[in-house]
């Protein structure tokens, strides 16, 4: 069975520090998404990614195809990055088909 | 304002009466899909549809139906809806299934008793 990998499950931050939530899946892929979903339920798309690395603002998604591992990385975090981070995958044999990990839950401590 | 608009909100129904939950977005968006999320299993795919007229399942499509007769419009259907479908759901639509950015629904938390 197709499965996507995050970890950790639960992240506490102190404000500033950099973080990093990993990623990882069984198969070849088409695709790699990032999510946030903020407390209040609402989910946006971070990063959307096939190869390589991508940056907004503070936040840095890399993807490392051969490992089949991908990470998201904060710098400098803040309170309100404090979110839900969920990983997705398209695997490459049903291109519609989406695949999530189960979330990375991250507080960030003022 | 480009978005997704997902209705109702919120809806308590009871065991074995038929509802839709509606599904639009405003992009021209060709790929939409359906999502339900329950605590410890995260989100997991129920049906999304490639274009208009092609549907197809995902992961935990037993007990819905859906249809795509306009580009815009994708309604889940529960024919007969039952406890195990209590959850919290999100449509979400993408310029095209694979590559593209995809645009979630504000969720539908829907409590079947």
């Amino acid at each position: 069975k197709n499965e996507v990998e995050q970890s950790p499950q639960n992240l506490t931050a102190q404000e500033g520090e950099f973080i990093t939530i990993n990623c990882s899946y069984s198969v070849g892929i088409s695709a790699l998404h990032w999510l946030q979903q903020h407390p209040g339920g609402g989910i946006v798309s971070l990063f959307m990614l096939s190869s390589g690395k991508k940056k907004h603002g503070r936040l840095i998604a890399t993807i490392n195809i051969q490992e089949k591992h991908s990470s998201l990385h904060i710098t400098a975090s803040h309170p309100r990055d404090s979110a839900v981070y969920i990983c997705a995958v398209n695997y490459g044999g049903s291109q519609g088909n989406l695949i999530f990990g189960k979330g990375t839950k991250l507080s960030v401590k003022p | 304002e480009a978005q997704v608009t997902q209705n109702p909100r919120y809806l308590i129904t009871v065991t074995g009466k038929k509802l839709t939950v509606t599904c639009s977005q405003n992009m021209n968006h060709e790929y939409m899909s359906w999502y339900r999320q329950d605590p410890g299993l995260g989100l997991r795919q129920i049906y999304y549809s490639m274009n208009v007229e092609v549907t197809d399942k995902g992961d935990v499509p037993e007990g819905y139906k859906v249809s795509r007769k306009e580009k815009r419009n994708f309604p889940l259907i529960l024919e007969s809806p039952s406890p195990n479908q209590t959850s919290l759901y999100f449509c979400a639509s993408s310029f095209l299934s694979v590559g593209t950015e995809q645009y979630f629904g504000p969720g539908t938390r829907l409590t079947v008793t």
